[in-house]
């Protein structure tokens, strides 16, 4: 079965800083790959995909992913954080049937001015 | 262009009273439909999907249930709400046919059960 793990539960930035947020899959076949945000008693929105192309995936938001196939990885990045940047993000893989997305826990950020 | 209602948007209601949650979809044909419970602000549960009309498949067991009387409306219900019923639900959509992009999720509806 198709799954995503986020290691994290939550990162912590400072402003201007570099962030990276993990996620890694385990799919059978090609992986579609999502990451969403998620601000607090909001719904989720959409930040960026990968189906296929390119590894580096640009976004909403100034974020970009980096698909890495050999390391099932698909981390979320973006060169400089800020405060308004803090959100729960979930990483999620399409279920095999199709129809489905499968998320993870979800990974808190936190950016500190 | 495609847009989601979701409401309300708050909702506070006694236990054993019962519940309705909708959920419209415009600017597209046959959406997949979808109900999220997202409890303790954390993780996503799938409740209850569609891919047409009438056609509703069920996660997990619950207190819960969804009809999908039209295409592009999806109702979440309840008979008598339970405390553990608390929570944030979302509901989103996908497209039905052609390009599978993901979902769009609504703003949600926070409900609270006392």
């Amino acid at each position: 079965a198709q799954s995503v793990a986020q290691p994290e539960d939550q990162v912590n930035v400072a402003e201007g800083n570099p962030l990276t947020v993990k996620c890694t899959y385990s799919v059978s076949g090609n992986p579609y790959l999502f990451w969403y945000v998620q601000y607090p008693n909001r719904g989720l929105q959409f930040l960026l995909k990968y189906i296929t192309g390119d590894n580096l995936v640009k976004g909403s938001y100034g974020f970009e992913a980096e698909f890495n196939k050999s390391q099932t990885s698909f981390h979320l990045k973006k060169p400089s954080a800020l405060v308004s940047d803090s959100a729960l993000y979930f990483c999620a893989v399409r279920d095999m049937n199709g129809n489905k997305l499968v998320f993870g826990a979800g990974t808190i950020l936190r950016v500190k001015s | 262009s495609q847009t989601i209602h979701q409401w309300p948007a708050t909702l506070v209601q006694p236990v054993g009273s019962p519940l309705s949650l909708e959920c419209t979809v415009e600017g597209t044909s046959n959406p997949n439909l979808y109900w999220y419970r997202q409890a303790a602000g954390r993780g996503l549960q799938l409740l209850f999907y569609s891919v047409g009309i009438g056609q509703i498949s069920s996660e997990v067991p619950q207190n819960l249930s969804a009809s999908r009387p039209q295409d592009r409306q999806f109702i979440l219900s309840s008979k008598k709400l339970l405390l553990s019923d608390s929570g944030f639900y979302l509901c989103a959509w996908s497209e039905g046919q052609g390009l599978w992009d993901g979902y769009t999720f609504g703003s949600g509806t926070r409900l609270t059960v006392v």
